[in-house]
């Protein structure tokens, strides 16, 4: 059984298009987070997400939306896709509050705008 | 200031050697968490090890283990007979008391066979 699991793993769009990546995890996990891997490998936090508290990262634009149905789920929304919106995106999840506070990543999407 | 540096952007390795991928952070937080992923050519993201600030003694996994040196505020990690399965970019992060995770720029490490 994959831990978190994200789809889909490529996604491939045109500008101004409105596209969603959904994200699933199987670990109990009470925290989500999405992340964004530019084309220089360089991570970067977007959002995390602990139950009913979004945390957003103030340099995401507001084009980028998560969506939590439940803490098993954290979907990311983007409307009007831009050029430079091209990354891999990385959804991961941890147990907040425990010691160590491993993140566990997803197999991320691949996302390409045309 | 960058919280997490990886001075080596690229390395190479004998396959059965060991290497050591260099890693230094910067934070005044009494409290935090390193930690070491691994990116295959696939692009998952693999955890590998863990060291607490408060860990007395190094973290060690199989065939990983992390040289922390809390003075110098470094944690290389050090992986030890090379295999060609290992070429892989590997990123550092750290997480300072509750908040989120700062990765490192990554170290792209090739093994030779």
């Amino acid at each position: 059984d994959t831990a978190v699991s994200q789809t889909p793993k490529y996604l491939v769009t045109q500008m101004g298009n409105d596209k969603s990546i959904k994200c699933e995890q199987n670990l109990g996990h009470d925290t989500m987070y999405w992340y964004k891997q530019d084309s220089k490998k360089f991570l970067k936090i977007m959002f995390s997400y602990n139950n009913k508290e979004l945390i957003i990262n103030e340099t995401v634009p507001n084009r980028f939306s998560p969506k939590s149905p439940d803490k098993a789920h954290l979907n990311l929304h983007i409307n009007s896709l831009e050029l430079g919106d091209s990354a891999v995106y990385f959804c991961a999840s941890s147990q907040r509050g425990g010691a160590k506070n491993i993140q566990y990543f997803g197999a991320g999407t691949r996302l390409s705008v045309l | 200031a960058q919280k997490i540096t990886q001075t080596q952007p690229g390395m190479f390795v004998q396959e059965k050697e060991a290497v050591t991928l260099d890693c230094t952070y910067d934070t005044s937080d009494p409290s935090y968490g390193l930690f070491w992923y691994k990116q295959p050519s696939s692009g998952e993201m693999i955890f590998l090890i863990y060291q607490g600030s408060y860990d007395q003694q190094n973290a060690t996994e199989g065939r990983y283990s992390l040289n922390f040196q809390k003075a110098r505020k470094s944690a290389n990690l050090v992986i030890s007979a090379s295999q060609l399965g290992d070429s892989a970019m590997y990123f550092c992060a750290m997480r300072e008391g509750g908040q989120n995770f700062v990765f490192g720029p990554g170290t792209r490490l090739s093994v030779l066979p």
